[in-house]
């Protein structure tokens, strides 16, 4: 069964450290897609990436960057130099490519407080 | 920029009331859904909707819910007889496939029900 596990419930750093949030994806699908939503304090839920599974290649945006590793069916997440106003909820899903919906699997979600 | 419009931004109802969640997605997309957040919890998808018809649902999506495309722009979702447990931001999300190929779901910004 498909499911995404988010073990860091919630996870305090000061500002300007570096922090690492944990995902790891269960699925039978060979191809399936993983995302990464941030839903700050006003309660909406912003876009962050989304990686198929062919796609192994680490990504950087500015302060972000993902390291997808299907051996371990990891797709972490990384905040460089982290800012107060990074601080939220991160949430990382997945779509498998079975679905014929394209319905996203949560995780329970990362809140993450950058402390000034 | 396009974006799923979502009113009201809260919604406070006597429990066994019926209520309408109100949801404009983007005009071109194809996809529709509907995703729960009960407070402090995960996102869980409540129901897909395509070509004028329910495409998938979960279990949480029983008889009392609803959704409809009235007119071919709103999207709703009817709670029949609302109970506290009803109580959680809802959200809306449209996607011009089905949100695994080119490109991710589209949220609004989400209403909150308040069942008291």
């Amino acid at each position: 069964a498909q499911k995404v596990t988010q073990a860091q419930t919630e996870i305090s750093v000061v500002e300007k450290e570096d922090v690492t949030l944990d995902c790891v994806y269960e699925t039978r699908d060979t191809t399936y897609y993983l995302f990464w939503y941030k839903q700050p304090p006003s309660g909406e839920l912003v876009f962050l990436i989304r990686r198929n599974s062919f796609d192994e290649q680490n990504e950087i945006s500015g302060r972000y960057s993902w390291n997808f590793q299907k051996s371990t069916s990891s797709f972490n997440f990384t905040i460089t130099a982290s800012q107060v106003v990074d601080s939220a909820v991160y949430f990382c899903a997945l779509s498998e490519g079975s679905s014929n919906t394209g319905k996203l699997i949560f995780g329970q979600g990362t809140t993450l407080q950058v402390k000034p | 920029e396009p974006e799923v419009t979502q009113t009201p931004s809260h919604q406070v109802t006597q429990m066994g009331q019926e209520v309408i969640l109100r949801c404009v997605p983007i005009s071109n997309h194809l996809y529709f859904y509907w995703y729960r957040q009960i407070l402090g919890q995960k996102v869980e998808f409540l129901v897909s909707f395509y070509n004028n018809e329910i495409s998938e649902k979960s279990e949480i999506f029983d008889d009392q819910f609803s959704v409809e495309r009235p007119d071919g722009s709103n999207f709703t979702l009817k709670i029949r007889s609302t109970k506290l447990e009803d109580s959680a931001m809802y959200f809306c999300a449209s996607s011009p496939n089905r949100g695994d190929r080119n490109t991710e779901a589209f949220f609004g910004q989400g209403t909150r029900l308040t069942v008291v």
